[in-house]
């Protein structure tokens, strides 16, 4: 692993079914966070963790949940995906809230 | 919350021109300024930032002022190329303290094209 990593790449998914999207870093950055990116509205923060073992919520935070268990995993769950979750995931991270982002490749899912 | 709004949405300039993107914000708290660079299906990738204790810094065609009594940011591309198409991204935080520590609000991004 090389920078940050983010599975699965693309995904369509049945609504009402839960899925994990998962990131990986090996840059022991301590910040980490999750964006959705929509045209037009650009990248908004669904979920973000300051340090392992804290989570907090962002912009748009309905329907999703994370879990910091240590500093290099943060996945992001959709508990009972709605088509509204159509969206292209960015996971993120960051040293500490001083320094700018590491994106991940991204993953776009599709809600069918 | 932060609110960064971005323009123009869109654009397009010949090659050899320059290009200005402006961003505003509204929490005068903020005081990190990062603009971002995204290619046709990849990630987005930091190409300069500014901090509040700096009016201007360059990165050799690049350029970011940031007029912090006005709110507001903008990046400017001298002597566009056509590899500079992409969709550009400001975004504002707070470096430390306050509830916006380390969060980057984004613009709603600016879709650079450079005709040859």
């Amino acid at each position: 692993i090389a920078g940050i990593t983010q599975a699965p790449t693309s995904q369509i998914l049945a609504a009402g079914r839960r899925m994990t999207l998962r990131c990986t870093q090996d840059m022991r950055h301590n910040a980490m966070y999750w964006y959705r990116q929509d045209l037009g509205l650009g990248l908004r923060l669904i979920h973000y963790s300051n340090t392992a073992g804290t989570t907090g919520k962002g912009e748009v935070p309905d329907g999703y949940s994370v879990s910091r268990a240590n500093t290099d995993d943060f996945p992001l769950t959709l508990a009972s995906a709605v088509p509204s979750q159509t969206s292209v995931y960015f996971c993120a991270s960051s040293r500490d809230g001083n320094y700018g982002y590491t994106f991940g490749s991204g993953t776009r899912l599709t809600v069918v | 919350g932060e609110n960064v709004e971005q323009h123009p949405s869109t654009l397009s300039v010949q090659e050899g021109d320059s290009a200005v993107i402006k961003c505003t914000y509204s929490d005068s708290a903020s005081n990190y300024f990062p603009w971002y660079k995204q290619e046709l299906g990849k990630r987005p990738q930091l190409i300069i930032d500014i901090r509040s204790n700096v009016g201007e810094k360059k990165d050799q065609r690049i350029a970011v002022t940031l007029n912090k009594t006005a709110k507001h940011f903008s990046l400017h591309i001298t002597e566009t190329q056509p590899e500079d198409s992409a969709v550009y991204f400001c975004a504002a935080s707070q470096e430390a303290g306050g509830t916006s520590y380390g969060k980057l609000t984004f613009g709603q991004g600016t879709i650079l094209t450079v005709h040859p």
